[in-house]
């Protein structure tokens, strides 16, 4: 079965830029889903499909996808973005998560 | 759309691990959703557990070499997850969520329950 890497820590400075990805063959495929999880939370989705946010979810979280990567980049990071990021994909009939990003802002 | 997990904290090695999801605020006979199961252990990333439809076709997690069984009572609007011959390893917080596999390039859980942990321990 597949698997999809996620680099473990990534930080940014308030206000700037970050760009979280996520590796593995089945992205070639099928998009990635991106969650969002702070401590003692149960997850929530904040990207699916090409490029789709949920209601609520502020427009400056986008996702992307290039080859096997799929991304999701946050625009103007503010200080209630610090949390775990964990994308996803269909692999077949099962579905994957990778191992989750921690995203500091500093 | 709100969904709750129940079931009990503790199971014994060996034994069965059983816990029930009851959605409220939509209904669970839907044809554009799956109904999923997701796990955390203490500390570690997110596991998929498995997925039901409403009609109750189920795929699982190969890496449970056939111990989840999951099954879908449409009239209390709930599912279920059985877990059989548990270790300490299948500790964790365990999570019910709405599965959209509608579209066939993506699919994703768009609804969460606030999740229960489970230990299993002697």
């Amino acid at each position: 079965s597949s698997e999809l890497t996620q680099d473990p820590a990534v930080s940014v400075a308030l206000g700037q830029t970050v760009r979280i990805t996520c590796q593995g063959d089945s992205l070639r495929r099928y998009y990635a889903s991106w969650y969002q999880q702070k401590p003692g939370q149960a997850p929530i989705l904040v990207i699916y499909g090409k490029n789709n946010r949920p209601s609520g979810i502020p427009d400056r979280f986008s996702g992307s996808r290039s080859g096997n990567t799929a991304s999701l980049t946050i625009t103007g990071a503010q200080a209630e973005d610090e949390a775990d990021y964990y994308c996803s994909s269909r692999d077949n009939t099962a579905r994957i998560f990778g191992g989750g990003t921690k995203l500091t802002v500093l | 759309l709100q969904l709750q997990e129940s079931g009990p904290g503790l199971v014994r090695p060996s034994e069965t691990l059983s816990l029930t999801c009851v959605v409220s605020g939509g209904s669970i006979s839907s044809n554009s959703y799956s109904w999923g199961w997701i796990r955390q252990p203490p500390g570690k990333g997110l596991e998929w557990v498995g997925s039901i439809s409403y009609g109750g076709s189920s795929y699982y997690n190969p890496s449970l070499k056939s111990r989840a069984t999951m099954s879908v009572d449409t009239s209390k609007n709930q599912f279920s997850l059985r877990l059989s011959s548990v270790t300490a390893a299948d500790t964790a917080v365990y999570y019910c969520a709405r599965h959209d596999s509608g579209l066939p390039l993506s699919d994703y859980f768009d609804s969460w329950g606030q999740g229960t942990l489970v230990t299993v321990s002697s």
